[in-house]
């Protein structure tokens, strides 16, 4: 079954300790990005990535890194988070690096204490 | 660069009348338009797509919209609601060239009353 798999889906943690969410697709996509969402806000984008190695900034990008060592996988890393990162965060991944259609994972809900 | 405007967070709509959901975009070029659904605890899904051609677009669940250029519009409409359609709805637009960053907007929360 083609699929974009986030893990963990559900994390509490506390102010300044370092978490990776992972990030895995099927689909041998290129592209792959990551996004939160937040009430009112709709989705914005933290990072992005064309393809393997090849990584850029989103709308949002303060507090995150993120790296693309084989094309499946796309973990986001909080270095030191912090309570205003706390959100549902989503992975998404596409065929066509020109607004083809996303395909997004069921979501990561972070706490950050 | 793109930007979509979603009016209205929250929309109630009573089972069996029509759905009806606001997108107005702005874009420098021709757009790629999109409609997507979130279910509770699920991740995002696509509902429809513009890209060329024919401006009335038909998705799953029997929705459709339609693109209107004049109006800078890609509105969402169903005849009739179902309580299955209670959902939060993005509306997104792209362009046909660059890093694929699609621009969502706020979303509508749908809600069916019985």
């Amino acid at each position: 079954e083609a699929q974009v798999t986030q893990n963990p889906r559900y994390l509490i943690t506390v102010t300044g300790k370092k978490l990776t969410v992972t990030c895995s697709q099927n689909m041998n996509h290129e592209y792959m990005s990551w996004y939160r969402q937040d009430p009112g806000l709709g989705l914005r984008q933290i990072y992005y990535s064309m393809n393997v190695e090849v990584t850029d900034k989103g709308d949002v990008p303060e507090g995150y890194k993120v790296s693309r060592k084989e094309k499946r996988n796309f973990p986001l890393i909080l270095e030191s988070p912090s309570p205003n990162q706390t959100s549902l965060y989503f992975c998404a991944s596409s065929l066509f690096p020109s607004a083809g259609e996303l395909f997004f994972g069921e979501g990561s809900r972070l706490t950050v204490l | 660069a793109q930007s979509v405007t979603q009016l209205g967070s929250h929309v109630s709509v009573s089972e069996g009348a029509l759905v009806l959901l606001r997108c107005n975009y702005s874009s420098s070029v021709p757009p790629y338009l999109f409609w997507y659904v979130q279910y509770p605890n699920q991740g995002l899904q696509l509902l429809l797509k513009y890209t060329t051609g024919a401006t009335l677009v038909k998705g799953i669940n029997g929705f459709e919209a339609e693109f209107k250029k004049s109006e800078t519009s890609f509105h969402l409409t169903k005849p009739s609601a179902h309580m299955s359609d209670a959902a939060e709805y993005f509306c997104a637009v792209g362009v046909p060239y660059g890093n694929n960053r699609l621009a969502f907007g706020k979303g509508n929360q749908v809600v069916v009353i019985p």
